[in-house]
């Protein structure tokens, strides 16, 4: 069975702090995807990954992928309010059509 | 370019009752998966549909089973509603055959919440 293990479960950090997200799993993925999931809304795409390795930037975060596409983490620098939410790991399998969900962490950015 | 749509926002059910949810792929995709997300939990993969059939499925019941018609919408339908059948459902749309090719991006939709009393 493959599995995502996400952490911190939650994070609570003030205004302008920097934090890094951690997702971990002993099975390897074709393709690693970060959401941001807001209360009572689908989860929306911000990244995903392919190589091991990769490093993408997405103006105040920075995503990688391992090098044996196993984990991946998400570094958020200067968080603002506009932060706050849940923030997913998704692994895809490229003969599978699922993606595999981690439990997400919860950010929660205080001005 | 239209996203994934959903219906209804929210819904009421007794136990024992039969639901049908819907979803509006996006515009392009041509793969619907539907997933279940419990109150503090990542979402979990119930099925998706290629081509108006099923193209894999995830630890779920038959109870829960669904259709994709030929404009891409699709719906979940779930018989003999248990309490346990509470949470928000996701439909998720992707472009081409999602899972087969290298990046199996999924694009969601808000959601069902679904309350089953």
């Amino acid at each position: 069975t493959q599995l995502l293990e996400q952490s911190p479960q939650f994070l609570s950090i003030q205004e302008g702090e920097n934090l890094t997200v951690y997702c971990n799993s002993s099975s390897v993925f074709s393709s690693l995807q970060w959401y941001r999931q807001e209360p009572g809304e689908g989860p929306v795409l911000l990244v995903t990954v392919v190589t091991g390795g990769e490093v993408k930037k997405l103006k105040r975060l920075t995503f990688q992928f391992g090098d044996a596409r196993k984990d991946s983490s998400l570094h958020i620098t200067a968080a603002q309010p506009g932060d706050t939410g849940l923030y997913l790991c998704a692994g895809g399998v490229r003969s599978q059509g699922n993606l595999i969900f981690g439990k997400g962490t919860k950010l929660s950015v205080k001005p | 370019e239209t996203g994934v749509t959903q219906s209804p926002t929210h819904l009421i059910k007794t136990r024992g009752q039969q639901v049908t949810l819907r979803c509006s792929s996006q515009s392009g995709h041509n793969t619907v998966s539907w997933y279940q997300q419990a109150l503090g939990q990542g979402p979990q993969f119930i099925f998706q549909y290629y081509r108006e059939e099923e193209n894999g499925r995830g630890n779920f019941p038959p109870r829960f089973s669904g259709l994709q018609f030929p404009n891409y919408s699709s719906e979940l339908n779930v018989n003999a509603l248990e309490l346990d059948d509470s949470a928000l459902y996701l439909c998720a749309s992707g472009g081409g055959l999602a899972g087969r090719g290298a990046y199996n991006e999924q694009f969601f939709g808000p959601g069902t919440r679904l309350t089953v009393l």
